[in-house]
């Protein structure tokens, strides 16, 4: 039972153009939204976050959105750089009052120069 | 340096063996928590650790899979009479619980079960 979906595993994006990753989750007591990005041999690092009484958190290049009638959540990326090229995790806090986070299964990100 | 590290980075063992993985968190973190990652999927929650509070073991897949932390320092993460199926990627994180939901991830133990 997937409650995060990332249902895109790649996605390849022109140089300057804009990325956009989609999550999906299926809980709605999930109250907190975070992406990760993850380079090869190493552990993924904090990217971005989003409270579930937001719908919007921007944060130079990236905006994450969240629709929480759809369960939905997306990162913006823009302009797309080569150095964003890596895998994408988003992940959701299973509900207030814990730290057990569910991460989906990632989408990897290629910019091509 | 001041990051998550984790021991071995990579481990090798037979079929029925046990292992032990090592994390030492950030100084000061009071969160830990450990992750598996098998090929092709995304990371699956095992185990945290949240100050002197009963640790949250509902991601254990198994009874061979057992996790303790000393204090808020290192956390050994133990897999008993492995399986071929334990081979993954194995990620510790740490965190500061003020700082909600940043955890900041060592760069994992890749674990193959021959």
């Amino acid at each position: 039972d997937q409650q995060v979906k990332q249902n895109s595993p790649s996605l390849s994006v022109q140089e300057g153009r804009i990325s956009i990753l989609n999550c999906d989750y299926t809980n709605s007591m999930f109250d907190y939204f975070l992406w990760y990005k993850k380079y090869p041999a190493e552990g993924p690092t904090f990217l971005i976050s989003i409270s579930s009484i937001k719908d919007k958190n921007e944060d130079g290049r990236f905006t994450v959105f969240l629709n929480k009638s759809a369960k939905h959540l997306s990162l913006h990326i823009v302009p797309s750089q080569p150095g964003d090229s890596a895998v994408y995790f988003c992940a959701a806090r299973a509900g207030r009052g814990t730290y057990k986070y569910i991460f989906g299964t990632g989408t990897r990100l290629k910019v091509l120069a | 340096g001041a990051g998550v590290s984790q021991s071995p980075s990579n481990k090798v063992t037979e079929k029925g063996k046990d292992v032990e993985l090592r994390c030492d968190p950030i100084s000061g973190h009071t969160a830990l928590y450990w992750y598996r990652q098998r090929l092709g999927q995304g990371l699956e929650f095992l185990i945290y650790f949240q100050g002197n509070s009963a640790p949250d073991k509902s991601g254990l897949p198994s009874d061979r899979f057992s996790a303790e932390r000393t204090g808020e320092s290192v956390s050994t993460l133990t897999i008993q009479r492995t399986q071929q199926e334990d081979s993954a990627v194995y990620l510790c994180a740490s965190s500061f619980v003020e700082a909600r939901g940043t955890q900041y991830f060592g760069p994992g133990t890749r674990l193959l079960v021959l």
